[in-house]
């Protein structure tokens, strides 16, 4: 299996651009997770998905966010617009179900720079 | 609300010696914890799982234990080696999904 698969690996865009950052979760996994990782909160939650449908959003951080899982191999998070305190490595994991022996699985990450 | 604590925030050892790092949540109400491993620049790997009813894990050269009714958690490394550096992240699971992670612990091991 190829793992969790994230694009691109890095974005670097203008403060007010839209930023589409995208997610490929191990095959047969029911459960997604979107993480935002930075020096100084370490790794946040911001949304999980089971079965595509959006579970907790509690994390994101404000409308500007927004995730989707249309199908069960993809997922999106969106910021518009974005700002440059959104710069981060945004994470996007997935588990295979909701037993408490399934490990969560991440992908490399996206690093975000908003100039 | 679920808060993870992990002492220390870095630690540097000589190749050889043996380690622990310790991990700390607040709610005794978890599902699993996992010790995960990361690399500068690259994602986490997951290295060690523990359901609640488990006491220990072990892989290798580590070994987890859990002290659920404590709210603690060690990850043990034996006879470390320089390819052992990198941070290391333990995380709860407190609902039939959500995973909640500590800060770290960034490890150097000195050749």
């Amino acid at each position: 299996d190829a793992g969790v698969i994230q694009s691109p690996r890095h974005e670097v865009t203008e403060m007010g651009q839209e930023v589409t950052l995208r997610c490929k979760p191990i095959s047969g996994h029911n459960s997604l997770f979107w993480y935002r990782q930075t020096m100084m909160r370490g790794l946040e939650l911001l949304i999980y998905f089971n079965n595509n449908v959006p579970i907790d959003d509690s994390g994101m951080p404000e409308d500007r966010f927004s995730a989707k899982m249309p199908n069960a191999s993809f997922s999106t998070l969106k910021i518009q617009p974005s700002e440059p305190r959104d710069s981060a490595v945004y994470f996007c994991a997935s588990s295979r179900g909701q037993a408490p022996n399934e490990k969560l699985f991440f992908g490399s990450g996206t690093q975000l720079s908003v100039l | 609300k679920q808060e993870v604590t992990q002492i220390p925030a870095a630690l540097s050892v000589p190749e050889g010696e043996n380690l622990v790092l310790n991990c700390s949540f607040t709610d005794s109400a978890i599902y699993n914890l996992q010790w995960f491993r990361q690399d500068p620049g690259k994602g986490l790997t997951s290295l060690l799982l523990i359901q609640s009813s488990q006491r220990e894990q072990t892989s290798g050269r580590l070994n987890a234990s859990l002290d659920k009714s404590s709210g603690r958690s060690t990850l043990y490394i034996a006879a470390s080696q320089p390819g052992d550096s990198a941070t290391y992240l333990c995380a709860v699971k407190t609902s039939y999904d959500k995973v909640i992670f500590g800060p770290g612990t960034s490890l150097s091991v000195i050749p």
